[in-house]
């Protein structure tokens, strides 16, 4: 089982609409992060996440740390945004991070 | 203040030759970590690095992979005799001393295996 679970796998949105993806863990740990990944592109850090909730432009991420869970909103969304987003956790004292396998979106015009 | 650097960018190796992959992280940052993303995988931990110290390599292949990340240079990760399944991306993040959960990635070096 893996440690990190993302829900949807494959997100298909029209342009505008509002976007959640979730993110679920195992284990006890000491920072959450969403990355965002473009078709053959690098990896960006939109968030880390210890508690609560963090908002960036149409960005917004929250925790729960009692329920192990996350959540990445995109409001308004829009077709730049079209990218594989990642969750990754870090357990707590440990060392490596551990990651989904990701959620593809793709927003239509 | 230059980003996370990795080259090269691309690399093509036949099968049985040596690939070197090289990170440069961030100004002032002393850590670095190396993972790999093979085709239509998620990103899988390899090895976490500090200057002259590898903290800890649990996610390397036990045979022909290493890393290192000397005093001066880049860190570097080098795989021998390379096989067709080494074929993936490979990305290097790195973190301050002082905030180790904060993570700074690369743009990754895309390894072909022929």
């Amino acid at each position: 089982k893996n440690e990190v679970e993302q829900s949807p796998q494959n997100l298909t949105a029209q342009e505008g609409e509002f976007i959640t993806i979730n993110c679920s863990y195992s284990v006890g740990i000491s920072a959450l992060h969403w990355l965002q990944q473009h078709p053959g592109g690098g990896i960006v850090s939109l968030f880390m996440l210890s508690s609560g909730k963090k908002k960036h432009g149409r960005l917004i991420a929250t925790i729960n740390i009692q329920e192990k869970h996350s959540s990445l909103h995109i409001t308004a969304s829009h077709p730049r945004d079209s990218a594989v987003y990642i969750c990754a956790v870090r357990l707590r004292g440990g060392n490596q991070f551990y990651f989904g396998t990701g959620t593809s979106l793709t927003v239509i015009p | 203040n230059a980003g996370v650097m990795q080259n090269p960018r691309h690399l093509v190796r036949r099968r049985g030759q040596e690939a070197r992959l090289r990170c440069s992280p961030m100004k002032g940052h002393s850590h670095v970590y190396w993972y790999r993303q093979l085709p239509e995988e998620g990103l899988k931990f390899m090895v976490y690095l500090q200057k002259e110290n590898i903290i800890d390599e649990s996610g390397m292949p036990k045979e022909r992979f290493s890393a290192e990340f000397p005093k001066e240079g880049p860190s570097i990760l080098r795989i021998q005799q390379v096989v067709r399944g080494d074929s993936a991306a490979y990305f290097c993040a790195s973190s301050p001393l002082t905030d180790t959960d904060t993570q700074y990635f690369g743009p990754g070096t895309r390894l072909t295996v022929l």
